[in-house]
């Protein structure tokens, strides 16, 4: 079954833990991405990657990481987690030819995350 | 650059009534417009997308919707709604440019009650 998988689906951490979020999509996707989604603000990218080692900020970059060693990988990182990190993350990702000619994602499930 | 506007934060509807979720847009390029439905713990699914051609797309669950080029608008429909419908709707927007993001609205909330 084609999915994007995201682990942990809950977390609740302290602040200044580092914390490493995982995501994993099987359909071969050259585009990744990461979003926050936060009551009344929507979805916000947070980091994306074009394709492996390739890897650029969203809209709401500070105080995450990412790496894209792989092409079915797409880890977000929190080294230094603080409250306002505090959100519910979605791994997307998309085909070439699907990114580049329409802009359809498919989305994993969703990791909450609470930073006491 | 895109932006995009749910003009509606919550819609509360009665089962098997009609119902429109307004969304509107601004771009000084071509644009491929979306909506996607995140149904309750769980992540966006892909309703409908308009790419170009017919300005009425039809999209899963009964769902349609029409791009309004002159009133930059891309509302969702549905003419009877279930109980199954309640979750949480976001339009989207991007440039028809390649290597362009695409930009979320704030979601619109409907709740579909008996």
């Amino acid at each position: 079954e084609a999915q994007v998988t995201q682990n942990p689906r809950y977390l609740i951490t302290v602040t200044g833990k580092k914390l490493t979020v995982t995501c994993s999509q099987n359909m071969n996707h050259e585009y990744m991405s990461w979003y926050r989604q936060d009551p009344g603000l929507g979805l916000r990218q947070i980091y994306y990657s074009m394709n492996v080692e390739v890897t650029d900020k969203g809209d709401v970059p500070e105080g995450y990481k990412v790496s894209r060693k792989e092409k079915r990988n797409f880890p977000l990182i929190l080294e230094s987690p603080s409250p306002n990190q505090t959100s519910l993350y979605f791994c997307a990702s998309s085909s070439p030819g699907t990114w580049e000619n329409t802009g359809e994602l498919f989305f994993g499930e969703g990791s909450r995350l609470t930073v006491l | 650059a895109q932006s995009v506007t749910q003009l509606d934060s919550q819609v509360p509807v009665f089962e098997e009534a009609p119902v429109e979720l307004r969304c509107n847009y601004s771009s000084s390029v071509s644009v491929y417009l979306f909506w996607y439905v995140q149904y309750p713990n769980q992540g966006l699914q892909l309703l409908l997308k308009y790419l170009s051609g017919s300005t009425l797309v039809k999209g899963i669950n009964g769902f349609e919707a029409e791009f309004n080029k002159s009133q930059t608008s891309f509302h969702l429909r549905k003419p009877s709604v279930h109980i199954s419908d309640t979750a949480e709707y976001f339009c989207a927007v991007r440039s028809n440019q390649a290597g362009t993001a695409l930009i979320f609205g704030k979601g619109t909330t409907l709740s579909v009650s008996s």
